[in-house]
C-alpha cells in the first residue's frame, strides 16, 4: 500500500503560468515532506521541504503548501519556465521513523511549453 | 569534485557476471543509501549505512551485497542478477540518518543497469 501518492503521472503547463503538483499521504505520523526534481539521466535533486509545524514554505518561484487535515501537499511553481520540465517526486518521513526511511511517490512529469 | 558521484553511469551485464557499483560523496555526510528505481514505480530503499554500519536492509535479495569501507564510499556488489533487476540504481547521502532527524538526502546521478 502506497503511503505517498502522486496521482497525476504528468502535467503540461504553458510558460509563465502556474504549475501545481499534488501529493497525498496516508501515514499521519509523517512530519517532514520534501520535493525533488529529476531530469533524465540525472539523480533527484532536492528542491524544497516543509515541516508539519508549518503550512507553507516558499523559496523563490517554488512554494510548498501542507494541509495536514487533508493529508495533502502541493508544490506551486510560479512562473513556470521551460527549464522546470522534469519529473517531480514528493517524499515524506517522520522524526524517529524507521532509519533512513524516506518514502517517495511515483513522480509527476511536468512539461512546460514555451 | 563535489556532491555525490556514481560509477559507472551505465552497465550491461549477463546473469552470470559479477560487477560492482561505486558511490562516493564529497559532502562530509555520515549516512549513505542505495535506492532502486524501476519503471513506473517509486524509489525503493535498498540499504542504509550510518557511520559505515548497515542499519537497514529492506528485504533485498542476497545477489545484492553492499559494502561501506568508510563514510565517503559505498559499493553495491552484484552477482547472478536477473533481468528484472534492470533498473536505475541511485546512491544518496545525508548528514545524519533520515528519519532520526529531518535530514535531506542528496542523490548521485545513478547507474543505469541492464541485465541480459
Amino acid at each position: 500500500d502506497q503511503q505517498v501518492k502522486q496521482n497525476s503521472p504528468s502535467l503540461s503547463v504553458q510558460e509563465g503560468r502556474i504549475s501545481i503538483l499534488n501529493c497525498d499521504y496516508t501515514n499521519s505520523m509523517f512530519d517532514y515532506f520534501l520535493w525533488y526534481k529529476k531530469y533524465p539521466a540525472e539523480g533527484p535533486t532536492f528542491l524544497i521541504s516543509i515541516s508539519s509545524i508549518k503550512d507553507k514554505n516558499e523559496d523563490g518561484r517554488f512554494t510548498v503548501f501542507l494541509n495536514k487535515s487533508a493529508k495533502h501537499l502541493s508544490l506551486h511553481i510560479v512562473p513556470s519556465q521551460p527549464g522546470d520540465s522534469a519529473v517531480y517526486f514528493c517524499a515524506a518521513t517522520y522524526y524517529g521513523g524507521s532509519q533512513g526511511n524516506l518514502i517517495f511517490g511515483k513522480g509527476t512529469k511536468l512539461s512546460v511549453k514555451p | 569534485e563535489t556532491g555525490v558521484t556514481q560509477t559507472p553511469r551505465h552497465l550491461v551485464m549477463g546473469m552470470t557476471n559479477k560487477k560492482s557499483l561505486k558511490c562516493e560523496q564529497h559532502l562530509g555526510h555520515n549516512a549513505m543509501y542505495w535506492y532502486k528505481q524501476s519503471a513506473k514505480k517509486p524509489l525503493e530503499l535498498m540499504f542504509v549505512y550510518s557511520l559505515e554500519e548497515r542499519v537497514e536492509n529492506n528485504s533485498v535479495p542476497s545477489r545484492f551485497s553492499p559494502e561501506c569501507p568508510n563514510s565517503s564510499h559505498l559499493f553495491l556488489h552484484l552477482h547472478t542478477l536477473q533481468p528484472e533487476d534492470s533498473a536505475l540504481y541511485l546512491c544518496a547521502s545525508s548528514q545524519e540518518l533520515a528519519g532520526v532527524g529531518h535530514e535531506t538526502q542528496y542523490f548521485g546521478p545513478g547507474t543505469r543497469l541492464l541485465v541480459l
